[in-house]
């Protein structure tokens, strides 16, 4: 199993540009967030989704959208850059059963916006 | 107010000593209790989980739970170089899977 994989990795941005990014999973995971991390902090929920055409919002929402048209994909789109989105994305996983508390993270992408 | 507090650090710790990590809370419909090491430039990986009050060990590290104080710690004994990294503790309600609430962090180091 490849776990959770999320790309880009790096990624600069103009404000005002639009980008996707990408996250899968390859464990039939129902659970799936997005989170954010900036520097010296914990993370941040933006979105997540708890199966397939079912998301909710986080706690940090604004200026992102999200979509889950299958269990293996949870992309997140920013409709409009910022400077202020400049941060550390992850995107984890969990199994609905007696674990599903337990979120597999990815590696992360790291953006930048100009 | 932030619902979940934890011990800024850093801390730096020879090898061998004990290393007590710990996190308050503010929210009593936290039930689930998880902590996370997190290398640099890495994605959090999960560590220890508990389920309401009491004490997990899995090896050299011990998880804490006191609901009545809204407090939990994580113990790591015998520390080694390689658990040098930023720990996290996170939270969660029972109808809130994948919406976990996580503290700041605390950087450990451990010299050799």
């Amino acid at each position: 199993n490849a776990g959770v994989t999320q790309t880009p990795k790096f990624q600069v941005l103009k404000t005002g540009q639009s980008m996707t990014l990408q996250c899968a999973q390859d464990m039939n995971h129902e659970y799936m967030s997005w989170y954010r991390q900036d520097p010296g902090m914990g993370l941040r929920l933006i979105h997540y989704s708890v199966g397939a055409g079912i998301t909710d919002q986080g706690e940090v929402p604004n200026g992102y959208n999200v979509s889950r048209s299958t269990t293996e994909d949870f992309p997140l789109r920013l409709l409009s850059a910022a400077p202020s989105q400049t941060s550390v994305y992850f995107c984890a996983s969990s199994y609905d059963g007696t674990t599903k508390y337990e979120q597999y993270f990815g590696p992360g992408t790291r953006l930048t916006v100009t | 107010q932030k619902e979940v507090e934890q011990d800024p650090g850093p801390l730096s710790v020879p090898e061998g000593a004990i290393v007590s990590l710990n996190c308050t809370y503010s929210n009593s419909a936290f039930q689930y209790f998880m902590w996370y090491r997190q290398y640099s430039r890495k994605g959090p990986e999960l560590l220890m989980y508990t389920y309401s009050s009491g004490n997990k060990e899995d090896g050299r590290f011990t998880a804490q739970v006191d609901k009545s104080s809204k407090y939990i710690s994580l113990f790591i004994r015998d520390s080694q170089p390689s658990d040098s990294a930023t720990y996290l503790c996170a939270m969660s309600a029972v109808t809130n899977a994948g919406k976990s609430t996580f503290g700041d962090g605390t950087t450990l180091t451990v010299k050799p």
